[in-house]
C-alpha cells in the first residue's frame, strides 16, 4: 500500500519568504513522487517529478523539492515566493508494483501569500 | 498543443436524479483517468482506461457509476442515481502511455457536482 501525508493544510507566507511545503510518503516499493498546483477552478498541474535519478528535482515557476528516502520526505520548496504561487499544492505517489500504479495523492495544502 | 477538455463545467442536480460527465484528452493520449475530487482532499481515482478497454475501476461505486470511452478517444462518466455525498468536482486527466509510472498526467478543468 502507499500514501501521502502533507503536514499542515494551510500555509501562509510573506512575498519574497521561503515558502516550504511538507510530503512524507510511504510506500512498499521505491516510488515515483509528483508535486502538482491548483488554481481556483482549474485542473491539477505538474510541477515536478521525481522518477529514481537526482534526488533534488528542479521544476516549473522556481519550486524545486528534494527526495530524502531515509526521512521518507519529498518537501517541496521555493526561495522566494510571489503572490502568483498562491493555490492549492498536492504531493502524489506513484509505484510500479501492481494496483500500487495508481497514483495516490495527499489531502493537499492551501498556500496564501501575503503583501 | 489544445489540452484535456471537459463539460460542463459546473451542474447542480436533486439527488436520485442521474447526471453525465464528458471528456476529451489530449491527442494521441492512450490513457485516460477519472478522479473525484471531495473538498478538502486530494483526487482519488475512480477509473483508468487503455485505449477503450478497462484497466483499472477497483474504486469504481458500480452500483451507481458508470463510465465508458468508446473508440478510444473521448469518455462518459455518468452517475445514476446520485447521492448528496457525490457532490465533489470530477477529473479528467490523460497521459501518453500507461506502462511508465513516471509518466506525466494532464488534467483538465474538472466539472463540479452539487446534489442537493
Amino acid at each position: 500500500a502507499q500514501s501521502v501525508t502533507q503536514l499542515g493544510s494551510h500555509v501562509s507566507v510573506s512575498e519574497g519568504a521561503l515558502v516550504l511545503l511538507r510530503c512524507n510518503y510511504s510506500s512498499s516499493v521505491p516510488p515515483y513522487l509528483f508535486w502538482y498546483v491548483q488554481y481556483p477552478n482549474q485542473g491539477l498541474q505538474l510541477l515536478l517529478k521525481y522518477t529514481s535519478a537526482a534526488t533534488l528535482v528542479k521544476g516549473i515557476n522556481g519550486f524545486e523539492a528534494e527526495f530524502k528516502k531515509s526521512e521518507t520526505s519529498f518537501h517541496l520548496t521555493k526561495p522566494s515566493a510571489h503572490m502568483s504561487d498562491a493555490a492549492e499544492y498536492f504531493c502524489a505517489v506513484r509505484a510500479f508494483s501492481g494496483s500500487a500504479r495508481q497514483l495516490t495523492f495527499g489531502s493537499g495544502t492551501q498556500l496564501t501569500v501575503l503583501p | 498543443e489544445a489540452g484535456v477538455a471537459q463539460s460542463p463545467r459546473y451542474k447542480i442536480i436533486e439527488k436520485r436524479q442521474s447526471v453525465a460527465f464528458w471528456c476529451n484528452p489530449i491527442s494521441g493520449h492512450a490513457t485516460l483517468y477519472w478522479y473525484q475530487q471531495i473538498l478538502g482532499q486530494g483526487p482519488k481515482l475512480l477509473i483508468q482506461f487503455q485505449n477503450n478497454g478497462v484497466v483499472d475501476d477497483s474504486q469504481l461505486p458500480k452500483d451507481r457509476f458508470s463510465a465508458e470511452r468508446l473508440k478510444g478517444v473521448d469518455s462518459t462518466l455518468k452517475i445514476q442515481p446520485a447521492k448528496l455525498e457525490d457532490s465533489a468536482v470530477y477529473l479528467c486527466a490523460s497521459s501518453l502511455i500507461r506502462d511508465r509510472v513516471q509518466e506525466t498526467q494532464y488534467f483538465g478543468p474538472g466539472t463540479r457536482l452539487l446534489v442537493l
